[in-house]
């Protein structure tokens, strides 16, 4: 059974750089399908955040783009986020998920998410 | 590129069906067949309850079920239950390595 678990900083001052790590259990992320991050500000909508493949290629939202980094260590079976120049608009709740091949266009499982809090 | 168009809220009767819409662009919605429907509880991740316009993963209930028309994406609840009071958020592949998600529909179960 695939479970996802996202683990990081809960509190970042705003210009601060956001790191968060999905550890898969159950499951290789070796395997044919993408990893991906979502975003979900408090009581509002989803935001799809970028999608990795285990190797190494990635694609990011047109709006997070200048700032997203994410990377895959397949001996760990982990995936991370970077986003940097945090601000207040960037607090949220941060899921990691499966993503389907080709375009990562549906995800399932999704961890339980991590709260981050951007505030000075 | 647009967020998808949901409406806020929802509501229904038990035993009752209840349609929500996603609206799109003929760029998303009317140009792939990508379209998700995911419902989430309060205080729970996300959960995919439709895949690709119409299918159902494993352990769905046939209660729910998706279509599309044009740029309109819709999901149908049928036989509303107390537990399918959440929240259903609509996705779509968005065409230039995009995804796109709508709002949300708030759905009460009266």
């Amino acid at each position: 059974q695939v479970q996802l678990e996202e683990s990081g900083p809960g509190l970042l001052k705003p210009s601060e750089t956001l790191s968060l790590t999905c550890t898969v259990s159950g499951f290789s992320i070796s395997s044919h399908y993408f990893w991906s991050w979502l975003r979900q500000p408090p009581g509002k909508g989803l935001e799809w955040i970028g999608s990795i493949y285990q190797s190494g290629t990635t694609y990011y939202s047109p709006s997070l783009k200048s700032r997203v980094t994410m990377s895959v260590d397949t001996s760990n079976n982990q995936f991370s986020l970077s986003l940097n120049s945090v601000t207040a608009a960037d607090t949220a709740i941060y899921y990691c998920a499966r993503s389907v091949v080709p375009v990562f266009h549906w995800s399932d499982p999704w961890g339980r998410g991590t709260l981050v809090t951007v505030s000075s | 590129q647009s967020a998808l168009t949901q409406p806020p809220s929802a509501s229904g009767s038990p035993g009752q069906s209840v349609t929500f819409s996603c609206t799109g662009t003929n760029s998303d919605i009317g140009y792939y067949n990508y379209v998700s429907w995911y419902q989430q509880h309060p205080g729970k991740a996300p959960k995919l309850i439709i895949y690709e316009v119409t299918k159902r993963p494993s352990g769905v209930p046939d209660r729910f079920s998706g279509s599309k028309s044009g740029n309109t994406a819709s999901l149908t609840v049928s036989g509303l239950q107390a537990e399918d009071e959440a929240d259903y958020y609509c996705s779509s592949y968005g065409g230039s390595d995009n995804l796109i998600f709508g709002g949300g529909t708030k759905l009460t179960v009266l």
